[in-house]
């Protein structure tokens, strides 16, 4: 039963537009959310992260939005690089965790094209 | 500034003979996961451990997977007896939990395991 889903496995953007990566979550009792990057034989790397009690969270060219109604959050990366090719997990942890247990989605791959 | 190191990072194996998979997480840590990379379900967290005890092994998918943390600063992921499905990446990572770092984990590179 996945509690964290990325349903989209691959998407492709031009580089210089937005790359927008969505995550829906079931589990009402999570509230802290994590983006990670994967490149190719290399672990995952903590990308950004947004609190429950927040809806939006801004470094540089990455945005996180949650949206706690409909249970999602999205990524955007705007503009879009060549090196952000990579997979792009979102991760969730509940409220009632008692240390960094991140439940992962399946990962999206991103492609961006010069 | 060593991050979690996983040996071996490539490991090629026949079904039935037994794997380890070591992990030496990054110094000060306090909890530690393994984790399972496959196509089908991305991350899957197996166990983690926080001060060396093991607090929730839900995620260890048969009797056949068993891990160990003898100390602070290693840990081990033995499959015994190993089978072809049990081909994946499996990343070990470490945590400061209660850090200023909040809930940020720190992954090691993974170990490829192919079993045939």
């Amino acid at each position: 039963d996945q509690q964290v889903k990325q349903n989209s496995p691959s998407l492709s953007v031009q580089e210089g537009r937005i790359s927008i990566l969505n995550c829906d979550y079931t589990n009402s009792m999570f509230d802290y959310f994590l983006w990670y990057k994967k490149y190719p034989a290399e672990g995952p790397t903590f990308l950004i992260s947004i609190s429950s009690i927040k809806d939006k969270n801004e470094d540089g060219r990455f945005t996180v939005f949650l949206n706690k109604s409909a249970k999602h959050l999205s990524l955007h990366i705007v503009p879009s690089q060549p090196g952000d090719s990579a997979v792009y997990f979102c991760a969730a942890i509940p409220i009632y965790n008692q240390g960094g247990k991140l439940i992962f989605g399946q990962g999206t791959e991103l492609s961006v094209k010069p | 500034d060593a991050g979690v190191i996983q040996s071996p990072r490539h490991e090629v194996t026949e079904m039935g003979q037994e794997v380890t998979l070591r992990c030496k997480p990054i110094s000060g840590h306090n909890s530690l996961f393994w984790y399972r990379q496959t196509m089908m379900r991305g991350l899957e967290l197996l166990i983690y451990f926080n001060n060396n005890v093991p607090i929730d092994d839900s995620g260890m998918p048969e009797d056949r997977f068993s891990a160990k943390m003898p100390n602070a600063s290693f840990s081990t992921l033995k499959i015994q007896p190993s089978e072809p499905r049990d081909s994946a990446v499996y990343f070990c990572a470490s945590e400061l939990t209660g850090g200023s770092s909040g809930n940020t984990i720190y992954f090691g590179e993974g170990s490829w395991l192919t079993v045939v």
